[in-house]
């Protein structure tokens, strides 16, 4: 059964500071995997998708990694802002699409002005 | 373009009645979901479909029901609510071209459901 796990939690940064969010999971085995954004009380807004066959995707400050055989994608946000203050979930597709994701957890972050 | 659009925003019941969540699209988008999020669960997939006439359980199925009689719209049934349902439940849709922009997933903002 596939996992998705976030790590940290919650994290706090001053503004400026560059800064990763990491995201493993358990079957290699993914169509695709997601980050996104969720604002407190809103729903969620997709900030990547990286195909399986992708190493990364860019937007703006956000860039996000894919590394399959080791089950790990990062998000890496240049130059934090205080909009940046969310919290993050990544999600994996299985090998098939069908729009059916599982998700982490999230970490929330706070950037501090 | 509005998106996926769910009703009601915000929706309390007594145990033991039965609501439905709706959900509707106007991407033209093959793939819809519902996911509950719950503290600490993170989001859990309900129910999907990859087209009309077409739907399959996800992880946490007990309790709900869905159908997708056109492409547009996705209805999630409450049939007896119970304080196990207490959720923000979520609807979204996904296409299913081959270029990553059709994959992405859109999300509705969300139904808060509370059962006393």
């Amino acid at each position: 059964k596939q996992e998705v796990t976030q790590i940290p939690a919650a994290l706090s940064v001053p503004e400026g500071e560059n800064l990763v969010l990491n995201c493993s999971f358990t079957d290699s085995a993914i169509y695709n995997l997601q980050w996104f954004r969720q604002d407190p009380g809103k729903g969620l807004t997709s900030l990547l998708l990286i195909q399986s066959s992708q190493r990364e995707q860019t937007s703006g400050r956000l860039n996000a990694s894919l590394d399959k055989s080791s089950g790990r994608s990062t998000l890496y946000i240049a130059a934090s802002q205080p909009g940046d203050s969310a919290t993050y979930l990544c999600a994996v597709s299985g090998v098939r699409n069908t729009g059916k994701l599982i998700f982490g957890q999230g970490t929330t972050l706070q950037v501090k002005p | 373009n509005a998106g996926v659009t769910q009703t009601p925003k915000f929706q309390v019941l007594k145990t033991g009645q039965s609501m439905t969540l709706q959900c509707a699209q106007d991407m033209n988008h093959e793939y819809m979901s519902w996911y509950r999020q719950d503290p600490g669960m993170g989001l859990r997939l309900i129910h999907y479909s990859v087209g009309a006439g077409i739907t399959d359980q996800g992880e946490v199925p007990n309790g709900y029901n869905v159908s997708r009689s056109t492409t547009e719209d996705f209805p999630l049934r409450l049939l007896s609510a119970a304080p196990s349902q207490t959720s923000v439940y979520f609807c979204a849709s996904s296409g299913q071209g081959t270029d990553s922009g059709a994959n992405v997933l859109t999300f509705g903002a969300g139904s808060r459901l509370t059962v006393l």
